[in-house]
């Protein structure tokens, strides 16, 4: 069975760098989307950008362009989310899942990262 | 870029049926037939229930189903269950080449 399984909760200091990152298995990583959500405290579900392994190609929302980086490394099946420099409102849920290459369902998720960021 | 427009809340009573609006634009939901479905128990991960409008995939219940006319797509949920009490959410795929979620509908069966 498809499985995405991402790192471990993070507790970082504003201003702190933090890589997060999500295996796939079961299925040809490079062959499809790699795509991360933010989900903040309370609030509903936002797209942050993807990445399709094969090539490196990243998209990001206008949003989060910027702000974040993606990248993967097929050698060990992984995705990653970067930041340089955390803020107090990055705290956040974090999914990763796979997306369709033709209309970029979500198929699978990942279990979620709860990053939480805090003096 | 603005989130799809769901409604915050909706709720029926068991075996009644329900829909959920998901208002976009001319430049995604409208421009696209690539609309997806999801199911959101507290404290778990979103679950796939219809993608691209109208087909759901294997495993989920046929009292879901989705439509779409216009910039609105919608679910529905028939013979509702105690078990479908969950927040729900849409996305689209944009003239933009991105992707963009709706604001999440809380499904309470009363």
């Amino acid at each position: 069975e498809v499985q995405l399984v991402q790192s471990g909760a993070e507790v970082k200091k504003p201003g702190e760098p933090l890589k997060i990152s999500c295996k796939g298995s079961e299925y040809s990583f490079t062959s499809y989307w790699i795509g991360w959500v933010r989900q903040m405290p309370g609030k509903g579900l936002e797209w942050m950008g993807f990445i399709y392994p094969r090539d490196s190609h990243t998209r990001y929302s206008p949003s989060f362009q910027g702000q974040v980086t993606i990248s993967a490394d097929n050698s060990i099946n992984t995705a990653y989310l970067q930041w340089s420099t955390l803020k107090a409102s990055d705290t956040a849920m974090y999914y990763c899942a796979r997306q369709a290459a033709i209309g970029g369902t979500f198929d699978y998720w990942g279990q979620g990262t709860l990053v939480t960021v805090s003096s | 870029q603005s989130a799809l427009t769901q409604p915050a809340s909706v709720s029926g009573s068991p075996g009644q049926s329900i829909t959920i609006p998901c208002t976009g634009t001319s430049s995604d939901v409208g421009a696209y037939n690539y609309v997806s479905w999801y199911q959101q128990h507290p404290g778990k991960a979103p679950k796939f229930m219809i993608y691209d409008v109208t087909n759901r995939p294997s495993g989920v219940s046929n009292r879901f189903s989705g439509s779409k006319s216009g910039n609105t797509a919608s679910l529905t949920i028939s013979g509702l269950q105690a078990e479908d009490e969950a927040d729900y959410y849409c996305s689209s795929y944009t003239s933009s080449s991105t992707y963009i979620f709706g604001t999440g509908t809380k499904v309470t069966v009363l």
